[in-house]
């Protein structure tokens, strides 16, 4: 079956710095999302990504859908210690939806 | 819009008891998911329901778990016999289906622990 491979699996960063985090698939999706889970949360969606190559921007958020359909990436500009928490990729495919294993994020103020 | 809620938020039982949990979704979403998370790991797909029907289940959902959306509003979700690899956080999802591109939104989900 796909896998989705997401990656850091952690990172710990100083406030102000920026950070960026991929997913790669073994399959071609339709939608990529980026979702963020603060502790003992459900996942709030960030950025929803529909085409190939788009890239969208949420504030200090950017994320790109890869030209191939199989990757993309999230940016965070200048982090904030509200960053902080899970960040997951996930593909959506007709209703068949799967995430990563998350990226977990400290900011270190 | 209060967005999709769960109930409980927190959930402790003994091993071999049944335990049931409810998620009410967003007023204008026909589609409805149930996802379970284990530390460490991002959601994993349990079923999903088109307004009353269940249309898809995982092989992860054994028999001793059912799901029900008998009005194509909430949904409860069921499991019976407990066992301690049940413990996990449940989480509910609800979207609109009526587009191909459509996106799924949480709730809070349910953290259930088997003792």
């Amino acid at each position: 079956g796909q896998q989705l491979n997401q990656s850091p699996q952690s990172m710990f960063i100083q406030e102000g710095e920026d950070v960026s985090m991929n997913c790669t698939s073994s399959s071609i999706f339709n939608t990529w999302l980026w979702y963020k889970q603060d502790p003992g949360e459900g996942p709030v969606l960030l950025i929803a990504l529909y085409k190939a190559g788009e890239l969208t921007s949420n504030g200090r958020l950017t994320a790109q859908f890869g030209i191939t359909r199989k990757d993309s990436f999230l940016n965070i500009s200048a982090s904030i210690p509200s960053d902080v928490g899970i960040y997951f990729c996930a593909e959506l495919n007709n209703n068949d939806m799967r995430f990563g294993a998350g990226t977990r994020l400290t900011v270190k103020p | 819009d209060t967005g999709v809620s769960q109930d409980p938020r927190h959930k402790i039982t003994k091993r071999g008891q049944n335990v049931t949990f409810r998620c009410d979704p967003i007023s204008e979403h026909n589609r409805l998911y149930w996802y379970r998370q284990t530390l460490g790991q991002g959601p994993e797909f349990l079923t999903y329901f088109q307004n009353e029907a269940q249309l898809e289940k995982s092989r992860l959902l054994s028999d001793r778990f059912s799901a029900e959306r008998p009005k194509g509003s909430f949904s409860t979700l069921e499991i019976q016999r407990t066992e301690q690899g049940d413990s996990a956080m449940y989480l509910c999802a609800s979207s609109w289906g009526g587009t191909v591109q459509e996106t799924q939104y949480f709730g809070p989900g349910t953290r259930l622990l088997v003792l």
